[in-house]
């Protein structure tokens, strides 16, 4: 079936550093690709997503571009901040519309 | 907007007793609704996905008699843990979507067996 593998971490940068999370697909067809952010006791909200191949999404200074060739979708942030710490999940929906997620990594940056 | 609410946030059960967690799309029609489960420190794992009118489908290995789901109108599904056991700790997520793919989350419910 449809599964995600993305780096586990936990991963602890210092603020302004580059942030770069690894995720890669596996999938029959063509599936959307997310990344989500779980704050501390909270739920998860959408961070970015793509589509279709070669789509990049975008938001809040992070990246993630939909790479067919290599079946992946890493995260990437060009200068992270504390409020960035976080869980991040990466997730994949099938065509029966059901969400796979990712095991989730932890970031810690410190000031 | 896509704003989804559970309620409770949390709470605190002796063993033995039933929990219902109500989740809820409070701008927008959710034809479909899906109730995940997450451990501490681990992923989402799909429970059931519902849809407005009918009956909910649950993943493999979940037991629809533990685990009753009602999805009662487009706005509102409920997960009610029956007789709950300290296992059936676990905070339980929420999703809501339209017609298009993209599902909004609630922000959780901690679920606390005694």
């Amino acid at each position: 079936g449809d599964s995600v593998t993305q780096m586990e971490g936990p991963v602890t940068l210092s603020e302004e550093a580059f942030l770069t999370i690894n995720c890669t697909y596996t999938a029959t067809g063509y599936p959307s690709l997310f990344w989500y952010v779980q704050y501390p006791g909270e739920g998860l909200q959408l961070l970015l997503k793509a589509t279709k191949a070669d789509d990049k999404g975008s938001n809040k200074g992070f990246e993630a571009t939909y790479r067919k060739e290599t079946t992946s979708f890493h995260l990437e942030k060009g200068s992270v901040q504390v409020s960035d710490s976080a869980v991040y999940f990466c997730a994949l929906l099938s065509n029966d519309y059901k969400l796979s997620f990712g095991a989730g990594t932890t970031v810690t940056v410190r000031a | 907007g896509a704003v989804v609410s559970q309620h409770p946030s949390w709470v605190i059960c002796k063993s033995g007793t039933s929990v219902k967690i109500e989740c809820r799309s409070l701008d927008f029609q959710a034809t479909t609704m899906f109730w995940y489960r997450q451990f501490p420190k681990q992923s989402l794992m799909l429970m059931a996905t519902s849809n407005e009118g009918s009956k909910a489908t649950y993943e493999q290995g979940v037991e629809k008699d533990k685990f009753l789901i009602n999805h009662a109108s487009l706005t509102l599904s409920t997960l009610t843990v029956t007789s709950a056991h300290p296992e059936d700790s676990s905070f339980y997520i929420c999703s809501a979507k339209e017609d298009n793919p993209t599902q909004y989350f609630g922000p959780g419910t901690r679920l606390t067996v005694l």
